[in-house]
């Protein structure tokens, strides 16, 4: 299984500042259609996980720009610009390469 | 629009068998996917399994002498049954479709 590794973020986060989550797997989600198969999710307190970045660096719709995904085969980092209270919740990476889907052990931001 | 909520009991008893349903509106189960994550209580989440718009499926290794997952296309229906439930077995169970999730139904494993 593709074993998929987050980085912790210095908690809390002042408002308006940017926070990088960090995304590690083990091997690598670039496939040779050129696409790299990993997602990133937000789970706020008591809610289903949103889809926020699929393709590693493509919002999903209605997803605020605030949010980018970038790296490469192996390493990845979610960026959010101007935090606000809004992002307040629990971020996972995901990646959808290979059975079983596997995601990271989570990441929680709380807001300063 | 899109939706998917999942059903079952909220207490089943160590060795029974789940069995949830996740009914779904705004497309068909045949031109669409439908996963089952799972996320214990104050953990994280995990992938339990797939069924395809084929209607072939795909399972978590981990889980897979115990899980079975169907569907009713007619009933706009998909169905999870594991068995020999254990405590650890204690979670919300979400159904979802790409970028789209249920609720998630929280399921007990407890005499």
């Amino acid at each position: 299984d593709i074993v998929m590794t987050q980085g912790a973020l210095p908690n809390p986060v002042p408002s308006g500042e940017s926070a990088s989550i960090t995304c590690q797997s083990s091997k690598s989600l670039l496939y040779s259609d050129g696409k790299t198969y990993l997602n990133w999710y937000l789970q706020r307190p008591g809610q289903s996980p949103q889809l926020l970045i699929y393709w590693m660096s493509t919002r999903a719709s209605g997803v605020s720009d605030r949010f980018s995904g970038s790296g490469s085969g192996t390493d990845f980092t979610l960026k959010i610009s101007r935090v606000e209270a809004e992002d307040v919740g629990v971020y996972y990476c995901q990646q959808f390469l290979e059975f079983p889907r596997t995601f990271g052990s989570g990441t929680k931001l709380e807001i300063k | 629009q899109v939706q998917l909520k999942e059903s079952g009991p909220g207490l089943v008893q160590p060795s029974q068998t789940l069995s949830l349903t996740c009914t779904v509106s705004g497309f068909s189960l045949t031109d669409y996917s439908v996963h089952w994550v799972r996320q214990p209580p104050g953990k994280g989440l995990e992938w339990m399994g797939r069924i395809q718009s084929g209607g072939s499926t795909d399972y978590n290794s981990a889980l897979k002498s115990r899980l079975s997952i169907s569907r009713d296309t007619s009933k706009s229906q998909v169905f999870l049954k594991m068995n020999s439930l254990q405590t650890e077995d204690t979670a919300i169970y979400f159904c979802t479709r790409g970028p789209n999730w249920g609720q998630g139904t929280l399921v007990t494993v407890s005499s």
